[in-house]
């Protein structure tokens, strides 16, 4: 069965600190994706990054970084120098290859404080 | 501009009462999905639908119907059988047998029992 595990419900950090949201996922596919999206206070969720099973690289976007560890079975996103804009709710998410549902963890929420 | 609308953005029900939340997306989305929203709960899954005239239940479909008459359109019916639905209601779709490319979320509806 595929699970997804956000073990950090809240997390509170000074602006420009860094911040590092975990992510830890259980599938029996060898095929998967994982993606994070983002849920600002307005509720719609607003899709960040996308990534494959056969692809460890670590990927940058600005003052974003995920970190994809298949041995672990982790897929981490690191917030470098937070802003406030970035409070909000994180959620991580997989699908497998076979199905087209995609599972959500709980959710991070995040505050960043100015 | 391309999405999802769901309207309306609050809807008060009373006890006993079936209401309908309204989904309707003009990406060209074969799929489209209904997901509930609890506080710390992350997102569940209702029901979806790969077609048009065709859906299957979720994880949490009692209590909850739908339909799928058109390709842009799958409205959700909060039934009164739903013994606890207040709760933030979100639609999305993608491309049949896409899922691997993530979701397009509409902005939700937060529907509260009165």
């Amino acid at each position: 069965a595929q699970k997804v595990t956000q073990a950090q419900t809240e997390i509170s950090v000074v602006e420009k600190e860094d911040v590092t949201l975990d992510c830890v996922y259980e599938t029996r596919d060898t095929t998967y994706y994982l993606f994070w999206y983002k849920q600002p206070p307005s509720g719609e969720l607003v899709f960040l990054i996308r990534r494959n099973s056969f692809d460890e690289q670590n990927e940058i976007s600005g003052r974003y970084s995920w970190n994809f560890q298949k041995s672990t079975s982790s897929f981490n996103f690191t917030i470098t120098a937070s802003q406030v804009v970035d409070s909000a709710v994180y959620f991580c998410a997989l699908s497998e290859a076979r199905d087209d549902k995609i599972i959500f963890g709980k959710g991070t929420r995040l505050h960043i404080l100015p | 501009d391309g999405g999802i609308t769901q309207s309306p953005k609050y809807l008060f029900r009373k006890e006993g009462q079936n209401v309908t939340l309204s989904c309707e997306q003009n990406l060209n989305h074969d799929a489209m999905y209904w997901y509930r929203q609890d506080p710390g709960q992350g997102l569940r899954l209702i029901y979806y639908s790969q077609i048009v005239n065709d859906f299957q239940k979720g994880d949490i479909a009692e209590g909850y119907s739908v339909s799928r008459e058109k390709k842009e359109s799958f409205p959700l019916t909060v039934t009164s059988a739903q013994k606890n639905p207040t709760a933030f209601y979100l639609c999305a779709s993608q491309t049949q047998g896409k899922a691997n490319y993530g979701y397009t979320f509409g902005s939700g509806t937060r529907l509260t029992v009165v």
